[in-house]
């Protein structure tokens, strides 16, 4: 079984539209995250979500919000696409709280492509 | 900037060599841990080590930490073509758990066989 899954694998779409990506973890974990990684492999964090709350929203732009309808899922929007915003798109998930170490779990990505 | 840079960037070996992969940051931390990505793939955590650990092993994995002066490195013993990956550490701040998780660039290991 799967523990981050992320829909879709591959996103290929012209600048000014919005899309989505979802993600699910099956893990029973509080916090989420999204993470993007540009051209040169770098991770830099978007969001993350514990326990329904944002509680990292680095400095992105408000095209991007994430949407957590219940603790195993966290779902990207983005409004207005933009060339920029090409990368790979990295879900994540960890364990919260007291004694918890900080250990990532990763989907396999979403890379989008912005024509 | 970024909290953790790997050094080298690229590191081509080998196959049966050992590949030690640098990691330096710039704070106080909690733990340090490493991650390994596969071309098109996610990032699979590897092995942490906190900071009153000074070393860690795990199977042909050993990582060291010296906390005075802010680095970590990471050993792979005898190399395989498996290994062909980008290799990625993250610190944690005090108290923050993964919220304060933060990435370095990577050193991207070729294994030749």
């Amino acid at each position: 079984d799967t523990a981050v899954s992320q829909t879709p694998k591959y996103l290929v779409t012209q600048m000014g539209n919005d899309k989505s990506i979802k993600c699910e973890q099956n893990l029973g974990h509080d916090t989420m995250y999204w993470y993007k990684q540009d051209s040169k492999k770098f991770l830099k964090i978007m969001f993350s979500y514990n326990n329904k709350e944002l509680i990292i929203n680095e400095t992105v732009p408000n095209r991007f919000s994430p949407k957590s309808p219940d603790k195993a899922h966290l779902n990207l929007h983005i409004n207005s696409l933009e060339l920029g915003d090409s990368a790979v798109y990295f879900c994540a998930s960890s364990r919260s709280g007291t004694g918890h170490t900080g250990e990532l779990f990763f989907g396999e990505g979403s890379r989008l492509t912005v024509l | 900037s970024q909290q953790g840079e790997e050094d080298p960037q690229a590191l081509s070996i080998q196959e049966g060599e050992n590949a030690t992969m640098n990691c330096s940051y710039k704070t106080s931390i909690n733990n340090l841990q490493w991650y390994r990505q596969n071309s098109g793939r996610g990032l699979v955590h590897l092995i942490l080590i906190r900071s009153n650990e000074r070393e860690k092993h795990s199977g042909r994995l050993r990582v060291t930490l010296d906390t005075s002066k802010k680095s970590s490195s990471l050993l792979i013993t005898a190399s395989r073509a498996a290994d062909t990956a980008s290799y990625f550490c993250a610190t944690v701040f005090p108290g923050g758990g993964a919220d304060g998780l933060t990435f370095g660039k990577g050193t991207h290991l070729i294994i030749q066989p």
